[in-house]
């Protein structure tokens, strides 16, 4: 996990109510991720920034929404919209010629 | 729409038994492909990587992965289990589309027995 932060480890909101995740690096990689990982589901993305200031819809961006201000943040709101919003999150990072990404240690998120 | 099949949802060994998790993937050209293993509530740690080098890959851990383009396999072996390997285990490809983004399969939950 070293040099990628998420926190809290573990959040409950009531339904309705946006929330904020939070994912900050210090490993000066440039392009940042958010993924959503459910039961034997695998994990799917939701949102990535390759720069400051820019990022792109992954597969399941709907109900969600991002920032980038800062290349060492990258924070993921779960908006009211998001139908089914309980999840294990992970934000990872990758640096730039290589494939690989490097995992945060993930927030769990429960709405009720 | 590329994907990646792991062959089993649960693999169950007894410790010091050789280990085998199946990865088939999907893409057409020359891919990059990943192990990464996932401990409870944590976050994934990368086991290995295969970049078109050799075909066999060495990883932490013991772990190693053999890519066989004929077979589009990319399968993951370990001679003797521990009991610290109890863990799941995703195979990832990363896409073609600039590799920056990838592509991961379901999981194989790893169970070891003493």
């Amino acid at each position: 996990d070293g040099g990628i932060t998420q926190s809290p480890k573990y959040l409950f909101r009531k339904e309705g109510q946006n929330v904020t995740l939070s994912c900050e690096q210090n490993l000066n990689h440039d392009a940042m991720y958010w993924y959503r990982q459910d039961p034997g589901q695998g994990l799917r993305l939701i949102y990535y920034s390759q720069i400051v200031n820019d990022f792109q819809k992954g597969d399941i961006a709907e109900g969600y929404s991002v920032s980038r201000e800062k290349k060492e943040s990258f924070p993921l709101t779960v908006t009211s919209a998001q139908k089914n919003p309980t999840a294990f999150y992970l934000c990872a990072t990758r640096a730039g010629g290589i494939y690989e990404q490097y995992f945060g240690p993930g927030t769990r998120l429960t709405v009720t | 729409a590329q994907s990646v099949t792991q062959l089993d949802s649960h693999v169950s060994v007894s410790e010091g038994t050789p280990v085998l998790l199946r990865c088939n993937y999907s893409s057409s050209y020359s891919p990059s492909l990943f192990w990464y293993v996932q401990h409870p509530n944590k976050g994934l740690q990368l086991l290995l990587k295969y970049t078109s080098a050799a075909t066999l890959v060495k990883g932490i851990n013991g772990f190693e992965a053999e890519f066989k383009k004929s077979e589009t396999s990319f399968h993951l072996t370990k001679p003797s289990a521990h009991m610290s390997d109890a863990a799941e285990y995703f195979c990832v490809e990363a896409r073609d589309s600039g590799y920056s983004t990838l592509t991961f399969g379901k999981g194989t939950m790893l169970l070891v027995s003493p």
